[in-house]
């Protein structure tokens, strides 16, 4: 079946550090690729997303490239900030309004 | 702009209670779902709907029902609470079956059995 393995957390980095969050999936077909990110004490909201192989998902200067061959979808941000601080899901779309999510990574940003 | 709203924010049950969490949407989506997220395991599929009157189980169904007489309304019931069931529930909606469709998120419902 689908799944989604993404790097364990916590994250801990210094302002301005250099971020990657590693996820990789298992599916049949192509499915559609998300990054979710949940602020503390809200619910999710889209990050980015990636439709088909070799798309680049970006927001908020965060970036995830759809790699087919790898089935990787890893999150990477050049400079992060205090605000940058949640829970980041990789997930990928299924059928159905399902949507299959990884454990979570917790980031923490250190000013 | 409400978008998806769930209430309660919070909830003490005690074991064998039962209760409904509500939630509601107001962006005419077709397709709704209910989510808990427990440490280490991410979000996993409660129910799903895929429009008013249709219904369907997802991963993790035991010990909840689910209805649609609405298309803005989907609520979730516990029947008999257990301290399994200690929580954060998600409700989400979405526009339509199409593989890049974004999933809107409630605030969340924290659950406690006790």
């Amino acid at each position: 079946g689908n799944s989604v393995t993404q790097m364990e957390g916590p994250v801990t980095l210094s302002e301005e550090a250099f971020l990657t969050i590693n996820c990789t999936y298992t599916a049949t077909g192509y499915p559609s690729l998300f990054w979710y990110v949940q602020y503390p004490g809200e619910g999710l909201q889209l990050l980015l997303k990636a439709t088909k192989a070799d798309d680049k998902g970006s927001n908020k200067g965060f970036e995830a490239t759809y790699r087919k061959e790898t089935t990787s979808f890893h999150l990477e941000k050049g400079s992060v900030q205090v605000s940058d601080s949640a829970v980041y899901f990789c997930a990928l779309y299924s059928s159905a309004s399902k949507i299959i999510f990884g454990s979570g990574t917790r980031l923490s940003i250190r000013p | 702009n409400a978008g998806v709203t769930q209430t309660p924010k919070f909830q003490v049950l005690k074991t064998g209670q039962s209760m409904t969490l509500q939630c509601a949407q107001d962006m005419n989506h077709e397709y709704m779902s209910w989510y808990r997220q427990d440490p280490g395991m991410g979000l996993r599929l409660i129910h799903y709907s895929v429009g008013a009157g249709i219904t369907d189980q997802g991963e993790v169904p035991n010990g909840y029902n689910v209805s649609r007489s609405t298309t803005e309304d989907f609520p979730l019931r516990l029947l008999s609470a257990a301290p399994s069931q200690t929580s954060v529930y998600f409700c989400a909606s979405s526009y339509g079956d199409n593989k890049g469709t974004e999933a809107f998120f409630g605030q969340g419902t924290r659950l406690t059995v006790v």
